[in-house]
């Protein structure tokens, strides 16, 4: 069983909001992860990281657009306003047991 | 600004090897660990390998344990992937990434990447 586990796709409507979610596996509901955007054909960039308790810090230039909260062992990435460049592959990242360990990645669908 | 300038890749037949480079600019490099992650043609990003900033301290994924080692030069401010007994499964695309702390935390900055290609 991976440590982080996310939905392989999700769909919203331009100008709407998304919650994109990444869960942690038993034992590991205090860990601090990180969100990162995929666009197509490009490298991965950071957005942010998110503790346990719902605190983030949104990397350089990332619009406000972006923000984070948790509930127990959930991480969520919400993005408000959709934008048509929000169409993207989503991944969480954390470490566990002297191992990085990336999610399987959520496709961003904007409608 | 943080920039992470990866080179090195290229194509290289099954059991070769390969060394990747990355040049780091914008940060003190010593105090930050760095990673190499990795990403198969229309896969997910894999974890490859992670030093801690002072280079003592050095962590890899099963999948390349005993085949890739990673190193870094601080007097030169370069992050290196010395790659052997390369496999078909290795071909992707690389990617240096800065970790936010010295040891043991997540990604902040990613490179652009430098894509391995292992065929005969």
């Amino acid at each position: 069983q991976s440590v982080l586990t996310q939905s392989s796709s999700a769909s919203a409507s331009l100008g709407s909001s998304v919650k994109v979610t990444c869960t942690l596996s038993s034992g590991h509901s205090s860990y601090i992860i990180a969100w990162h955007q995929q666009q197509p054909g490009k490298a991965p960039r950071y957005l942010m990281n998110l503790e346990g308790g719902g605190s983030f810090q949104r990397g350089s230039g990332v619009p406000d657009r972006f923000s984070g909260s948790s509930s127990g062992a959930d991480r969520f990435l919400t993005i408000s306003n959709l934008q048509s460049e929000d169409e993207a592959d989503y991944y969480c990242e954390t470490w566990d047991s002297d191992t990085q360990v990336f999610g399987g990645g959520t496709k961003l669908t904007v409608l | 600004e943080v920039q992470l300038v990866e080179s090195g890749g290229g194509l290289v037949q099954p059991g070769g090897s390969l060394r990747l480079s990355c040049a780091p600019s914008g940060f003190t490099f010593s105090n930050y660990a760095m990673s190499w992650v990795r990403q198969a043609p229309g896969k997910g990003l894999e974890w490859v390998s992670s030093i801690s900033g002072s280079g003592g301290s050095k962590y890899y994924a099963d999948s390349v344990k005993g085949r890739f080692t990673i190193s870094r030069d601080n007097s030169k401010s370069t992050l290196y992937l010395q790659m052997n007994s390369l496999r078909a499964g290795d071909t992707a695309t690389y990617y240096c990434a800065k970790d936010r702390g010295g040891s043991l935390t997540n990604v902040d900055h990613w490179g652009q990447g430098t894509l391995v290609t292992v065929s005969s």
